[in-house]
């Protein structure tokens, strides 16, 4: 079954524990992107990837840290989390970076920084 | 600018009424896609469809159907003879052109609606 698959789905962690939050495909699409939904404020790009070792900031970068060493993966490392990146958090991917190309996206992650 | 503007934050309607939730949208580009999605309770990103900036064309699917005026930057969403089971936030979203890159999308901050029986 095509899909985008994230792990965990639900995290409660502390301020400054290092995490990561996994992303991964199998539709080998080019395309990466992590979005955060915050009430009022709908869904904010963080982060993209364009292609392998090709990534770029989105509107809210600050905090958080990808990387894309194999086409299929794409997690988001947060270094230093803060109670201000309390938030849920969606991997999307697409065949391509195109407008054209429809992004499907995964179950998303309630992430809790106390 | 590039922005989605979803002025509904809640509609509350009952069982079998139809309800129409608007969406404008702000864009330089010539070329773009729009989308809608529905978030249920359980949280996931349901899509609903996509339309391109050059088919204006209304579309209907079952009890829903959209509206596309280009005139107005307006993509609404209608659901006729609604149902307790389409209660959930729905978020119209913009995917500007950029030049072919990034396929980002924009997001409207959402209406949540929801249906009484």
């Amino acid at each position: 079954e095509a899909q985008v698959t994230q792990n965990p789905r639900y995290l409660i962690t502390v301020t400054g524990k290092k995490l990561t939050v996994t992303c991964s495909q199998n539709m080998n699409h080019e395309y990466m992107s992590w979005y955060r939904q915050d009430p009022g404020l709908g869904l904010r790009q963080i982060y993209y990837s364009m292609n392998v070792e090709v990534t770029d900031k989105g509107d809210v970068p600050e905090g958080y840290k990808v990387s894309r060493k194999e086409k299929r993966n794409f997690p988001l490392i947060l270094e230093s989390p803060s109670p201000n990146q309390t938030s849920l958090y969606f991997c999307a991917s697409s065949l391509q970076g195109s407008a054209y190309n429809e992004q499907f996206f995964g179950p998303g992650t309630r992430l809790t920084v106390l | 600018a590039q922005k989605v503007t979803q002025a509904q934050t809640e509609i509350s309607v009952v069982e079998k009424e139809d309800v129409t939730l608007d969406c404008v949208y702000e864009t330089r580009d010539t070329t773009y896609y729009l989308f809608w999605y529905k978030q249920p309770p359980s949280g996931e990103l349901v899509f609903l469809i996509r339309r391109n900036s050059f088919d204006e064309q209304n579309e209907i699917s079952g009890r829903y159907s959209w509206n596309f005026q280009k005139s107005t930057s307006s993509f609404n969403f209608t659901i006729t003879a609604s149902q307790v089971v389409d209660s959930a936030v729905y978020f119209c979203a913009l995917s500007p052109n950029y030049g072919g890159a990034t396929n980002k999308l924009i997001f409207g901050t959402g209406t949540l609606l929801a249906v009484q029986p």
